[in-house]
């Protein structure tokens, strides 16, 4: 069964900083990885999609990661603002739709002013 | 476009009444899914759905039904509820459950405690 690890589980930085979260998952047999993000109360918005074949994916300040083989994937955020507060969740998807899609308990990001 | 809309935000049941969480999706979206989410425990799948007429279970399927009549909703049916379904439950879609191209979208969630 896939499991899916988020590390740190919480962290706290001044603003400014660049940060890196990470995600590692136990089967490499994946279709793609994505990462969410969500704030307290609400829904989940997804951030990056990243495919089995590609390497990388990039939005703004936001560049994550993929090692299938290795099971890892890192989420780094440039110039983190006070507005990167929330909870951020890595989640594999294995195909197929039977087993959905599998999360991590999530890194909780708190950006000090 | 809407995205994934489900209503309603907030429900409070007693133990043993019914309720149907709605779901609806305007995305032409051939993937389904409910998941809820727990305190410790992430968000688990509890059905999903390929198609239309077609559904199946996922991780955590007692106590909850589905059907799947149109491509736009699959409505989650809580058919005796009990304390241990007290959750947040959100629904989720995608173009397709076969392709790895197509990210996973979510709605807003339904908070729903049962006392």
């Amino acid at each position: 069964k896939q499991e899916v690890t988020q590390i740190p589980a919480a962290l706290s930085v001044p603003e400014g900083e660049n940060l890196v979260l990470n995600c590692s998952f136990t089967d490499s047999a994946i279709y793609n990885l994505q990462w969410f993000r969500q704030d307290p109360g609400k829904g989940l918005t997804s951030l990056l999609l990243i495919q089995s074949s590609q390497r990388e994916q990039t939005s703004g300040r936001l560049n994550a990661s993929l090692d299938k083989s290795s099971g890892r994937s890192t989420l780094y955020i440039a110039a983190s603002q006070p507005g990167d507060s929330a909870t951020y969740l890595c989640a594999v998807y294995s195909g197929g739709g039977a087993d959905g899609l599998t999360f991590g308990k999530g890194t909780h990001l708190i950006i000090q002013p | 476009n809407a995205g994934v809309t489900q209503t309603p935000k907030f429900q409070v049941l007693k133990t043993g009444q019914s309720m149907t969480l709605q779901c609806a999706q305007d995305m032409n979206h051939e993937y389904m899914s409910w998941y809820r989410q727990d305190p410790g425990m992430g968000l688990r799948l509890i059905h999903y759905s390929v198609g239309a007429g077609i559904t199946d279970q996922g991780e955590v399927p007692n106590g909850y039904n589905v059907s799947r009549s149109t491509t736009e909703d699959f409505p989650l049916r809580l058919l005796s509820a009990a304390p241990s379904q007290t959750s947040v439950y959100f629904c989720a879609s995608s173009y397709s459950a076969n392709s790895a191209t197509y990210e996973q979208y979510f709605g807003p969630g339904t908070r729903l405690t049962v006392t």
